[in-house]
């Protein structure tokens, strides 16, 4: 079954740690992104990636950190200059067509102890 | 600045009735819109689609209604089951060449038994 996987599900950190979320996708989608959901603020972007070896920001880049290696892999580092990490991390995938939407994971829950 | 919005942080609606969730949006590119729902701690899940050059798009129990001179799109569930309440999310992309969506801050659906 094709799918996107994020691991783990629940992470604890403390403060001044750098911490890495693992999102996996077997879809051959060539896009990734990550996306952070707050309570009452929706989906904001973080960074996406539209092709191996390369990423762009979102619109909240700071404290953050990707890398694109492999077309099937997208992990995001949360480093110690997030200033307000915990929250729930959601990884999606899609394909370079106009009009498809996102295959999104079942998401990361940090929380900074 | 928000360019999706959804007003309505929240709606309560009688098993069986019609629920209604909508989406505005400020930025006249838009020409893909989705709806995704969403149960907590588990990433969303794609419902249904519409492009600006329809104005309407049924798929079940599901209809998203598309108003381009207001800028406005809904989402009609009917009949409303509880297994509906969630948090419902409009997202909305322009052929930028990015194939980025941006999302609303979602509006959670209550369907009282």
């Amino acid at each position: 079954d094709g799918g996107i996987t994020q691991s783990p599900k629940y992470l604890f950190r403390k403060e001044g740690q750098n911490v890495t979320l693992s999102c996996e996708q077997n879809l051959n989608h060539d896009a990734m992104y990550w996306y952070r959901q707050d309570p009452g603020q929706g989906l904001r972007l973080i960074y996406y990636s539209q092709i191996v070896n390369d990423f762009q920001k979102g619109d909240i880049a700071e404290g953050y950190s990707v890398s694109r290696e492999k077309k099937e892999s997208f992990p995001l580092t949360v480093t110690s200059a997030q200033k307000n990490p915990t929250a729930f991390y959601l990884c999606a995938s899609s394909t370079l067509r106009t009009g498809t939407g996102y295959t999104f994971g079942s998401g990361t829950r940090l929380t900074v102890v | 600045d928000q360019q999706v919005k959804q007003n309505s942080p929240s709606l309560s609606v009688q098993e069986g009735r019609i629920s209604i969730l909508n989406c505005d949006y400020t930025n006249s590119m838009f020409d893909y819109f989705l709806w995704y729902k969403k149960y907590p701690a588990e990433g969303p899940t794609f419902l249904i689609s519409i492009s600006s050059i329809k104005d309407k798009n049924e798929d079940g129990r599901f209809t998203v209604f598309l108003n381009k001179s207001a800028k406005h799109l809904s989402l009609h569930i009917v009949p409303s089951q509880p297994g509906d309440s969630a948090v419902y999310f409009c997202a909305a992309s322009a052929p930028t060449g990015t194939y980025k969506y941006i999302f609303g801050t979602g509006t959670r659906l209550k369907v009282l038994a």
